[in-house]
C-alpha cells in the first residue's frame, strides 16, 4: 500500500460546481497535512495546511480524519482558474522530516 | 522576500556526462529539501539538509548523486555520470521550521533531460 494515494481523476467538472478530493494516508503517526496545487509544468504551491479541527480558506475547505486516516479538499463554486493538480502531502512526526507526496488528483473545471 | 531559485531551469546532457544543479533557498530557510519528479510518477524525495548538514539522504538513488550545500546557504545536487533513467524535473525546496507549520516553498525546477 503506498503511503499516500490520491485519486488521479481527472476529475471535470463544470464552472460553479462543488467537487471534493480525498487523499488517504497509511501511517498513523502522521502528523502534518497540506494541500498543494499544481499548474503544468510549474512548481508546487503550498495552497493550504490542513487542522485538525478543520479549516476553510475562501471556497477551500481542508478536513481531517484521523480516525480514517484521510484529509480532505473541498472546492466551492469552481472557477476555470481552479484547473491544476492537486497534490497530498504527509509528514511524519517524532523527528523523520520526510515529506510524503501523492501522486496528485487532476482537475478541470470547463465552461 | 525572493523565493526559491534553480538554475538552471532546463538541462539537455547525453548519457555519461555530469550535470550540477544549483538551489538558492529563502533567505534564512535552514531546512533545504532536493526533490524529483519522474514523469507518470509522484514527487519523490532526495535528501533533506539542516544549514550545511544532511539531516536524511535516504532517497538519493545511488552513489553517483552528490548533493552539496557548503556555508548552509546554497546547495548543489550533482549527477556524475547521468543515466537515462535520472530523466525528470528536480525540486528544491526550503522550509524555515522543517515543515511542520508552515510546510514547503518550492523552486520552480530544473527539468534535466539524459539522451
Amino acid at each position: 500500500r503506498k503511503e499516500v494515494e490520491q485519486d488521479p481523476g481527472p476529475f471535470n467538472v463544470p464552472e460553479g460546481a462543488t467537487v471534493a478530493f480525498n487523499c488517504t494516508y497509511s501511517n498513523s503517526a502522521s502528523q502534518s497535512f497540506f494541500w498543494y496545487r499544481q499548474d503544468c509544468r510549474k512548481e508546487p504551491k503550498l495552497l493550504m495546511s490542513v487542522y485538525s479541527s478543520g479549516n476553510e480558506d475562501g471556497r477551500f475547505t481542508a478536513q481531517l480524519n484521523r480516525a480514517s486516516q484521510y484529509i480532505s479538499l473541498l472546492i466551492r463554486d469552481s472557477k476555470l482558474s481552479d484547473s491544476a493538480t492537486y497534490l497530498c502531502v504527509v509528514r511524519l512526526s517524532g523527528g523523520s522530516y520526510i515529506p510524503t507526496f501523492g501522486r496528485g488528483t487532476s482537475l478541470i473545471v470547463h465552461p | 522576500e525572493a523565493g526559491v531559485t534553480q538554475f538552471p531551469s532546463h538541462s539537455v546532457i547525453e548519457k555519461g556526462q555530469t550535470v550540477t544543479l544549483r538551489c538558492d533557498p529563502i533567505s534564512g530557510h535552514d531546512n533545504l529539501y532536493w526533490y524529483r519528479r519522474v514523469m507518470g510518477k509522484e514527487i519523490k524525495f532526495l535528501l533533506h539538509f539542516v544549514k550545511e548538514s544532511k539531516q536524511d539522504e535516504s532517497g538519493m538513488p545511488n552513489n553517483r548523486f552528490l548533493a552539496e550545500r557548503t556555508g548552509g546557504t546554497y546547495s548543489t545536487l550533482k549527477v556524475q555520470p547521468a543515466e537515462l533513467e535520472d530523466s525528470g524535473v528536480y525540486f528544491c525546496a526550503s522550509s524555515q521550521d522543517d515543515g511542520i507549520n508552515y510546510g514547503y516553498t518550492f523552486g520552480s525546477g530544473t527539468r534535466l533531460t539524459v539522451v
